[in-house]
């Protein structure tokens, strides 16, 4: 039952160090989320795969790419971190595509620093 | 767009007290509803879910009603506990997102 784990759950960089984020699910979900959570902003949508094979911007996707390697693993990447990226990043999965009531399942997050 | 605007805190209230979360919405067509708890340290987690106006979602004690009239989701609970202390989101869903409202932390004195 491990549902969606990140990695790292910490990780300090330099401005312009890049690195990247590590999601897997083991839920046979199709479709995968990544969410950045700031202070007074609640959850803001960076990028997401509606399933395998396919991703989509969301709403603050600059500095940002990803990969959805399988249907399992999500990663995203930092080229050239900012201190604009200092945030709590939550990947998420849910099981269908098509709007509805879809519910999400969150990882735990990774706090990530940019000095 | 969708967006959803809930109530700001901080909220601090004593044991048994009576809580309640305002949730507004813009959206079009009838998205479903959502309200979702974050306990300190952890990701977000759901709590309660409502896809049709009308609908009344319940969990854990808590309540919210999906009011397309006044395009609400507001999140109730007549009697919270120290555990209820925790970051709550409101959030509605169009095609293949969530929009998530900012927040509101509550925190709950024994």
């Amino acid at each position: 039952n491990a549902g969606v784990t990140q990695t790292p759950k910490f990780q300090v960089l330099k401005t312009g160090q890049s690195m990247t984020l590590q999601c897997a699910q083991d839920m046979n979900h199709n479709s995968m989320y990544w969410y950045r959570q700031d202070p007074g902003m609640g959850l803001r949508l960076i990028y997401y795969s509606a399933s395998e094979g396919t991703t989509d911007k969301g709403e603050v996707p600059n500095g940002y790419n990803v990969s959805r390697l399988n249907k399992r693993e999500f990663s995203l990447r930092l080229e050239s971190a900012a201190p604009s990226q200092t945030s709590v990043y939550f990947c998420a999965s849910s099981e269908a595509t098509a709007s509805g009531a879809n519910v999400l399942t969150f990882g735990a997050g990774s706090r990530l620093t940019v000095l | 767009g969708n967006s959803v605007t809930q109530m700001e805190g901080p909220v601090t209230l004593s044991e048994e007290a009576f809580l309640t979360i305002n949730c507004t919405y813009t959206a079009t067509g009838y998205p479903s509803l959502f309200w979702y708890v974050q306990y300190p340290g952890e990701g977000l987690q759901l709590l309660l879910k409502a896809t049709k106006a009308d609908d009344k979602g319940s969990n854990k004690g808590f309540e919210a009603t999906y009011r397309k009239e006044t395009t609400s989701f507001h999140l109730e609970k007549g009697s919270v506990q120290v555990s209820d202390s925790a970051v709550y989101f409101c959030a509605l869903r169009g095609s293949y997102k969530l929009s998530f409202g900012a927040g509101t932390t509550v925190t709950v004195r024994a």
